[in-house]
């Protein structure tokens, strides 16, 4: 079954404490890109990867980091995380060329202590 | 830049009524628009989408939107209301120059469908 996999679903930390939420899918797509979701505000591109070992700042980086090592997987990393980043995360993935339909993740609800 | 603004974050109507949901958007450049829906506790999922060939889109579960340059809208419309329509939806803009898969999402409408 094609899918876009997150984990873990839910996480509850605390302020300060590394962690790094992981994203597969199996589409062989090259596109890949994270998401906060806050209420009111819609969801808020944070980074994105156009392919292998490329990847580019969305509209709210600050806070972040990701990689892209290998063509399925784009785990996106808090170093040191805040109270303010408390939300809920999702992941999709596309074909790079076109206009393509984005592929979803079920999403993973973050809460910072 | 793009942006995208939805009217209403909560619409109710009753079963078999109209649906109608509303999007503006901004663009300087001809955009893509995209409809998507949210189902509780779940990801995204494409509802339709428009890429500059027929104003007027079709797309899954019964819904349909007419995209208007004049207007620069982008609604979304379904004949009739169904109970399992009940759900966040999310109107989008990219365009060509930006990189099409890069999607401004508006902050949400969400449908209550009354029995």
């Amino acid at each position: 079954e094609a899918q876009v996999t997150q984990n873990p679903r839910y996480l509850i930390t605390v302020t300060g404490k590394k962690l790094t939420v992981t994203c597969s899918q199996n589409m062989n797509h090259e596109y890949m890109s994270w998401y906060r979701q806050d209420p009111g505000l819609g969801l808020r591109q944070i980074y994105y990867s156009m392919n292998v070992e490329v990847t580019d700042k969305g509209d709210v980086p600050e806070g972040y980091k990701v990689s892209r090592k290998e063509k399925r997987n784009f785990p996106l990393i808090l170093e040191s995380p805040s109270p303010n980043q408390t939300s809920l995360y999702f992941c999709a993935s596309s074909l790079s060329q076109g206009v393509n339909e984005q592929y979803f993740g079920p999403g993973t609800r973050l809460t910072v202590t | 830049a793009q942006s995208v603004t939805q009217l209403g974050s909560h619409v109710s109507v009753s079963e078999g009524a109209l649906v109608l949901l509303r999007c503006n958007y901004s663009s300087s450049v001809p955009p893509y628009l995209f409809w998507y829906v949210q189902y509780p506790n779940q990801g995204l999922q494409l509802l339709l989408k428009y890429t500059s060939a027929a104003t007027l889109v079709k797309g899954i579960n019964g819904f349909e939107a007419e995209f208007k340059k004049s207007e620069t809208s982008f609604h979304l419309t379904k004949p009739s209301a169904h109970m399992s329509d009940a759900a966040e939806y999310f109107c989008a803009v990219s365009d060509e120059w930006t990189g099409a898969n890069n999607l401004f999402f508006g902050t949400g409408t969400r449908l209550t469908v009354i029995p």
